[in-house]
């Protein structure tokens, strides 16, 4: 079974700074990664694909990397509206995946 | 443009089943690939599985096999996910999610369908 680990679980950070998450797959997936944000009451919004693809209409500072397991999201300079919960999730062999998510709060 | 639009909030009793619809308009319905996503209440998102509206196949995460069942009608652009035998862990948002073109993400969502299971 493909277990993926997403870290930290909460990450308290102030505006403007760089915001780096991770998640890890026990396997490799190759580029089959994608990144979400999901803000209180709303649905989740797709901000990455295939590992670093950035979806329409998603701001520049987001930016995504790796392949095989370990996968980053990057925010360059973190905006208020970027207070979220992100998710990675992963595809194998007719299977998604969501990692547990990851909170970031303001400091 | 592309929307997704669920059926409005329900509330079941344990063992009853509810049908949640996911009505899509603004692209060729019989394209992408529509999935299901649980949110049970402060926790993160559970994939539950999928249909083809061309086709009609389905493939069910393991964790749902035998309780899910996902159905379409091409001639309304609406899936829907039937969820059998509920019982208070089934509380949650239930969404429907369209598969990105080329990829294997979600690049548009439903609003989301809150069922609450209580006696």
């Amino acid at each position: 079974e493909l277990v993926m680990t997403q870290s930290p679980a909460t990450l308290s950070v102030s505006p403007g700074d760089r915001v780096t998450l991770s998640c890890r797959a026990s396997q490799s997936v190759g580029s089959n990664l994608a990144w979400y944000q999901q803000r209180p009451g709303q649905a989740p919004r797709l901000l990455i694909y295939a590992a670093s693809t950035r979806a329409t209409g998603i701001p520049a500072r987001f930016s995504g990397s790796g392949s095989g397991t370990d996968f980053t999201l990057t925010i360059s300079s973190l905006q208020s509206e970027d207070f979220a919960v992100y998710y990675c999730q992963l595809y194998n062999n007719w299977s998604w995946t969501f990692g547990q998510g990851t909170k970031v709060e303001i400091k | 443009q592309v929307q997704l639009v669920q059926s409005g909030a329900e509330v079941k009793k344990p063992g009853a089943s509810v049908k949640v619809s996911c009505k899509a308009s603004g692209y060729m319905f019989t394209i992408y690939y529509i999935h299901w996503v649980r949110q049970a209440p402060g926790q993160g998102l559970d994939w539950m599985g999928l249909i083809s509206p061309r086709s009609g196949s389905t493939t069910y995460a393991q964790k749902f096999q035998g309780r899910v069942t996902m159905t379409m009608d091409t001639s309304t652009s609406t899936v829907y996910m039937e969820l059998n035998n509920l019982r208070s862990e089934d509380t949650g948002v239930y969404y429907c999610a369209r598969v990105i073109y080329g990829d294997y993400a979600f690049d548009y969502w439903g609003q989301g369908t809150l069922v609450t299971v209580s006696s």
